[in-house]
Order: structure tokens, then C-alpha cells, then sequence
């Protein structure tokens, strides 16, 4: 089972700033098959990215994802206020499909 | 516009079983696999498996064997999660996702929590 390790835990920044967030797996996730989520309280997940980079349907592109192999990142280049909430990152190249325990990232 | 509305909140007493729904609509439910992922609470994500709505076959994660079974009722687009024999630590909120692809989890229903107490 592929483990995704999320870093930092919680990250502390303010609307306008830039998040960059980490997520990286045990062993290569292939064909870069890792996807982001957000969620926010008291919803269901959303996606954002898949493959790695490509953005889903309607995620403006503030949201970009890049990465290969083992070290992947999700970086919100100007954060609004909406985009407060927990982030986890899924792999899906290989069974089970398994999730990083999630970065929440909050209003400094 | 594609929507997977979910059974509500269900209580109930450990030993008991449970059989939470899914129903889809606005694209053709055979033509993508559904997921279903458990969140704890205050807890992340944990994948559960999903079924395959063209055959029924179901696949499960380790841990989600046994007592966790998947199924469908084509006719209505309904995809169905049941659980048996109930334990405390089964209380969580549980979602279904279409599957884009691959594990692509691109839609997601509203989430069912299932609370087990005595």
C-alpha cells in the first residue's frame, strides 16, 4: 500500500499570499496518478486536480499542481478567502487507492 | 447536472446492520464506477472500494471486507453500501463518488453519517 505523507499539517497564511503544499508517497506513484481534494466543514470533498496537474472542471486556475514520481505539491498562488479549508492529496495508481492525512490550511 | 444524493443519518445500536443509498442522476449511472470512502470523525479520508455499475463486481480495501458489501439497483441508478454486525468504531460519515476514471473521484454525494451507540 502506497502511503502519502502531507506536510505541513496546518499552514498559517493570509488572502493575497501564496500556499504551497507537499504531499509524498512511499514509493512512486505511477503514471503520475495523484489527484488534490478540498473540503471544507461539514462538506463532501471536491476535486481539484487529477493527474497530477490538470485542472477539474470549473477549479480556477490559481489552483496548479505539479509533481511526478514521489513528491508531489498543490500551490494556490493568491489565496482567497473561500479557499480556507483541509486539502488532501489521493493517489489512484495502484490498488488501494489510498489519501494523505490532509494539510488544513487556515486564516492567519 | 450530475448529483448523487445520499440516504440520511442513520443511529443505531451495535449489532445492527445498516444499508445506506445513493442515488445518481444526470448522466448514465453504468457508464462510471462508484466509490465509496469513509471519514471518522475529525479524521481524513479513508477509500472503502468501489463497484463497477456495468458488471456489479465489487472490489474492497483491506479493512472493508467481511462485513461491508456493495451492490446496485441499475434500474433506479442507485448505488447501495450496507454494513452488518455494527461496531462503535463504524460510526463515521460515509460518501459515494462517481468514478471519472481510473479513481478519478470527480462528483461526491452529500455524506451519510452513521452513528453506533448503545
Amino acid at each position: 500500500e502506497i502511503v502519502l505523507t502531507q506536510s505541513p499539517g496546518t499552514l498559517s497564511l493570509s488572502p493575497g499570499e501564496r500556499a504551497t503544499l507537499s504531499c509524498r508517497a512511499s514509493q512512486s506513484v505511477s503514471s503520475s496518478y495523484l489527484a488534490w481534494y478540498q473540503q471544507k466543514p461539514g462538506q463532501a470533498p471536491r476535486l481539484l486536480i487529477y493527474g497530477a496537474s490538470s485542472r477539474a472542471t470549473g477549479i480556477p486556475d490559481r489552483f496548479s499542481g505539479t509533481g511526478s514520481g514521489t513528491d508531489f505539491t498543490l500551490t494556490i498562488s493568491r489565496l482567497e478567502p473561500e479557499d480556507f479549508a483541509v486539502y488532501y492529496c489521493q493517489q489512484y495508481g495502484s490498488s488501494p487507492f489510498t489519501f494523505g492525512q490532509g494539510t488544513k490550511l487556515e486564516i492567519k | 447536472q450530475v448529483r448523487l444524493v445520499q440516504s440520511g443519518s442513520e443511529l443505531k445500536k451495535p449489532g445492527a446492520s445498516v444499508k445506506v443509498s445513493c442515488k445518481a442522476s444526470g448522466y448514465t449511472f453504468t457508464s462510471y464506477g462508484m466509490n465509496w470512502v469513509r471519514q471518522a470523525p475529525g479524521q481524513g479520508l479513508e477509500w472503502m472500494g468501489w463497484i463497477n455499475t456495468n458488471t456489479g463486481n465489487p472490489t474492497y480495501a483491506q479493512g472493508f471486507t467481511g462485513r461491508f458489501v456493495f451492490s446496485l439497483d441499475t434500474s433506479v441508478s442507485t448505488a447501495y453500501l450496507q454494513i452488518s454486525s455494527l461496531k462503535a468504531e463504524d460510526t463515521a460519515v460515509y460518501y459515494c463518488a462517481r468514478d471519472l476514471g481510473l479513481g478519478i473521484l470527480d462528483y461526491w454525494g452529500q455524506g451519510t453519517l452513521v452513528t453506533v451507540s448503545s
